[in-house]
């Protein structure tokens, strides 16, 4: 049973244009929706990451977009810039756990 | 501070042989995870720990994958034996107790059986 997907698989856009990343859930306990991001040879590191208290988050030009009714949550990355090519995770855990469950990943690349 | 340390970063086993994989963890954190990383599976949870006690020990990974947790500073995960698709990044990483707390990852450990 998939806890979180994650959509699309691999993504390419241009520099400066707005990167769109998808991920939905089933479980309505969860209350945790962290990104991770990943560079080619390093290890995963905590982006940004929302409570479902609001309904966005932003930190720069990173923004997440929460819809508790739809359980969906999606990563928008705004001016995307060629260092900004990495894999990015979504993730979903409940403030009862500390595990997390991650989507599959989404392979971004910003060309120039 | 130091993050979280693994050892070693590249091993070389053939199919059949035991390996040992090492983990510290950031120095405070209560809780410590072991991850299998593939293109294919993406970051799949082998066991957590919490205060040293096994929380999880990921289900379908049981029968060869064995993690410990010694003491609160130190973590090994064993593969006995080893198969070719075994082959992956291990992962280990810590975070502070607590529902929402980031976990900080480790370098990894590249495993490749032949």
């Amino acid at each position: 049973q998939q806890q979180v997907r994650q959509s699309p698989q691999s993504l390419t856009v241009w520099e400066g244009e707005t990167a769109i990343l998808n991920c939905s859930y089933e479980d309505s306990t969860f209350d945790y929706f962290p990104w991770y991001h990943q560079f080619p040879g390093e290890s995963p590191a905590l982006l940004i990451a929302i409570r479902p208290v609001s309904n966005k988050k932003e930190d720069g030009r990173f923004t997440i977009f929460f819809n508790k009714r739809e359980k969906k949550f999606s990563l928008h990355i705004a001016d995307s810039q060629p260092g900004d090519s990495a894999t990015y995770f979504c993730a979903v855990t409940n403030s009862a756990g500390n595990k997390l469950t991650f989507g599959i990943g989404t392979r971004v690349l910003v060309r120039p | 501070d130091a993050g979280v340390t693994q050892t070693p970063r590249h091993e070389v086993a053939e199919k059949g042989q035991t390996i040992i994989l090492k983990c510290e963890p950031v120095s405070g954190h209560n809780d410590l995870f072991w991850y299998r990383q593939t293109k294919i599976q993406g970051l799949e949870l082998l066991s957590y720990f919490r205060s040293k006690s096994l929380m999880e020990d990921g289900g379908a990974f049981k029968d060869r994958f064995k993690a410990e947790m010694l003491n609160s500073s130190f973590s090994t995960l064993k593969i006995q034996p080893t198969e070719p698709k075994d082959s992956a990044v291990y992962l280990c990483a810590s975070s502070y107790t607590g529902g929402v707390s980031e976990q900080y990852f480790g370098p990894g450990t590249r495993l490749t059986v032949l």
